[in-house]
């Protein structure tokens, strides 16, 4: 039982490069979430996903794409790499509402 | 959505007991008060979670006042190994689950 993986661990960008984050779980949660993480402002959400092909925006959603084609799959696309999306990158996963989070180990990006 | 206030930074000393206080004055009926630890380079981890009143679980206790507008995690007898970032989080019991992290507590434990 893996939890939630998360690649890569580091990435640099280009400025308007794209990439995709990856995030996996193997607990079977239906809610999946991508939270940012830069310093002095803790996390905040991205994007999350109640289920299979149900997707909403968080508090950040600007810059960034989500789709959940599986239950153990939850991409996070970066279409055009901005200098301001430079951050540590967490996904997370539970098995519903009121039920604790499972966290990866967390990508950082870099955008130059 | 329910905002949380907490100390930006706490010391202690290893043997000691440590409450962190948070501060939730617009908490919702269904919303749960949950608290996350984590350590540099990781993802947060669940400590404790609860909605009113007292719990208590192997490393930690959750203390819910009636009206629920604070709540105060408590760790008993803290090691060099409780250096951490704290989280407070008053979250949704409803359709969704956006759980909004506030800025965290760095607790300091000293030898």
């Amino acid at each position: 039982n893996a939890g939630v993986t998360q690649t890569p661990k580091f990435q640099v960008l280009k400025t308007g490069q794209s990439m995709t984050l990856q995030c996996a779980q193997d607990m079977n949660h239906e809610y999946m979430s991508w939270y940012r993480q830069d310093p002095g402002m803790g996390l905040r959400l991205i994007h999350y996903s109640v289920g299979a092909g149900i997707t909403d925006q968080g508090e950040v959603p600007n810059g960034y794409n989500v789709s959940r084609s599986t239950t153990e799959d939850f991409p996070l696309r970066l279409l055009s790499a901005a200098p301001s999306q430079t951050s540590v990158y967490f996904c997370a996963s539970t098995r519903g509402v009121g039920y604790e989070q499972y966290f990866g180990p967390g990508t950082r990006l870099t955008v130059t | 959505l329910a905002k949380t206030t907490q100390p930006i930074s706490m010391d202690s000393y290893e043997g000691q007991e440590v409450n962190i206080t948070c501060s939730h004055n617009n908490i919702a009926t269904n919303d749960y008060i949950t608290w996350y630890q984590q350590f540099p380079s990781q993802g947060p981890r669940f400590i404790i979670q609860g909605y009113k009143t007292k719990v208590t679980n192997e490393v930690a206790s959750l203390f819910i006042p009636a009206d629920r507008k604070s709540s105060t995690l408590s760790l008993p007898r803290v090691s060099l190994s409780d250096t951490a970032v704290y989280y407070c989080l008053v979250g949704y019991g409803g359709a969704t689950n956006k759980l909004i992290f506030g800025t965290g507590t760095l607790l300091a434990v000293q030898p």
